[in-house]
């Protein structure tokens, strides 16, 4: 099956420094890969879709200078969350797609997520 | 807007109990809907899908029905194990499952031999 890897799995920092999460396909092309992000006890709120190659698109309320993201290869997304504060503390996922929208590989799939506790 | 309601947990059942877990939707449009298991230390695995009213997902022994009438799409299992312990979400998309998806808050199954 198809293969998301997230690292790390867990990260603290301090506050005002900056942390990148990587999220990789591991035996596929992922066309579109997104990013999530989940506070306890509630719903996977998607944070931004990205393109390889192009840039992300922010979900509503998202702060794109914030949470920067880049996909630079097919295979590759990175989230960097910048001058992490406290309220940033929070369970981010990832997932992958292969395919098209509409095709028979339009499924996402799904990294073990990252645990970011921001001191 | 779109969203979606489920069950809220902890659920804790014996093995080869009856499981049912409720998902309420909310959408314009006809969406495709999607049950999703998380097992410990693990990323969120598809366990089934419909994309049309009536349609039946099933897999691993699980089943949900897309009941339009009453935007529902229940997760049943009719005999659990306790490798069924997860936590499980319902979840939509207004167009199809590699766009937004759209998902219920969890509910977390523990299953006691």
């Amino acid at each position: 099956g198809a293969v998301v890897s997230q690292h790390p799995s867990w990260v603290i920092c301090k506050s005002g420094t900056s942390v990148k999460i990587e999220c990789r396909s591991l035996d596929f092309q992922a066309t579109t890969m997104f990013w999530y992000r989940q506070f306890p006890k509630q719903s996977l709120m998607l944070m931004a879709t990205s393109n390889e190659g192009s840039k992300a698109t922010y979900e509503q309320g998202v702060e794109k200078d914030k949470f920067l993201i880049n996909h630079a290869s097919l295979t590759l997304s990175t989230l960097t969350v910048t001058s992490a504060h406290p309220e940033d503390s929070s369970f981010y996922i990832c997932s992958a797609t292969r395919g098209a929208s509409g095709s028979s590989l339009d499924i996402q799939y799904f990294g073990a997520g990252t645990r970011l506790s921001v001191l | 807007g779109n969203s979606v309601t489920q069950m809220e947990g902890p659920v804790t059942l014996s093995e080869e109990a009856f499981l049912t877990i409720n998902c309420t939707y909310t959408a314009t449009g006809y969406p495709s809907l999607f049950w999703y298991v998380q097992y410990p230390g693990e990323g969120l695995q598809l366990l089934l899908k419909a994309t049309k009213a009536d349609d039946k997902g099933s897999n691993k022994g699980f089943e949900a029905t897309y009941r339009k009438e009453t935007t529902s799409f229940h997760l049943e299992k009719g005999s659990v194990q306790v490798s069924d312990s997860a936590v499980y979400f319902c979840a939509l998309s207004p167009y199809s499952s590699a766009s937004k998806i759209i998902f219920g808050s969890g509910t977390r199954l523990s299953i006691r031999p």
